[in-house]
């Protein structure tokens, strides 16, 4: 089993609608969770991260992370063509700036 | 500041070639990491440098070898290319004061192709 996990996708939604990404994860160890966005043919960059329980928000995007049912979600408001993408979670493994990434989920956002 | 960039961004290689992928950061940052990106798997760690003079392997360090050649660049070589081989190549840093919370920036990656 992948210590994180993700839905492929691709997820297609209308502009405007509320979107929902998710990842699983398998070490209760982890502390530190990381959403990253990449773009087509370019490099992940930094979405927003949140610690081991509660939410976080961020303008559209809220990170949201169970403990208990080791479940991350990145909720987008409102969601635009422009954030058209690979979503990609991933986790600290708290040995200074190591991560481990899930596999990503592509999100189109159809005007 | 051109952040982390990459050389080349595409190349074609026969099986049994090698080749040698370039990265540099102008962003002072101690940590240099290289992974490859395969459909469906994410971005594996190869080979990372947590600081200058040091190197370590990753989850799936067979078939490479890196230098860290100074601060600001940090090179992954293939030295007998395999069909294997074949995905995306992200180089990324950084800063020096690194934490759990502290953000990777990644190159715009090399896509290889070993035929």
């Amino acid at each position: 089993q992948k210590e994180v996990e993700q839905d492929p996708g691709p997820l297609s939604v209308p502009e405007g609608a509320i979107v929902s990404l998710n990842c699983t994860y398998s070490n209760s160890a982890f502390q530190y969770f990381m959403w990253y966005r990449q773009y087509s043919r370019k490099g992940p960059e930094l979405l927003m991260y949140t610690y081991s329980s509660g939410n976080k928000e961020d303008g559209r995007f809220t990170a949201q992370v169970d403990k208990s049912s080791k479940y991350i979600s990145l909720f987008i408001r409102d969601s635009q063509p422009s954030d058209s993408a690979t979503y990609l979670c991933a986790k600290n493994n708290n040995a200074g700036n190591m991560l481990t990434f899930g596999g990503g989920t592509r999100l189109m956002v159809k005007p | 500041n051109a952040g982390v960039t990459q050389t080349p961004k595409f190349q074609v290689l026969k099986t049994g070639q090698s080749m040698t992928l370039q990265c540099a950061q102008d962003m002072n940052h101690n940590s240099m990491y290289w992974y490859r990106q395969d459909p469906g798997m994410g971005l594996r760690l190869i080979y990372y440098s947590a600081s200058e003079g040091t190197t370590d392997k990753g989850e799936v360090p067979n078939g490479y070898n890196v230098s860290r050649l100074n601060k600001r660049e940090f090179s992954l070589r293939l030295e007998s290319a395999a069909p294997s081989q074949t995905s995306v190549y992200f180089c990324a840093s950084t800063r020096p004061a690194g934490g759990p919370t502290d953000t990777q920036y990644f190159g715009p990656g090399t896509r290889l192709t070993v035929l």
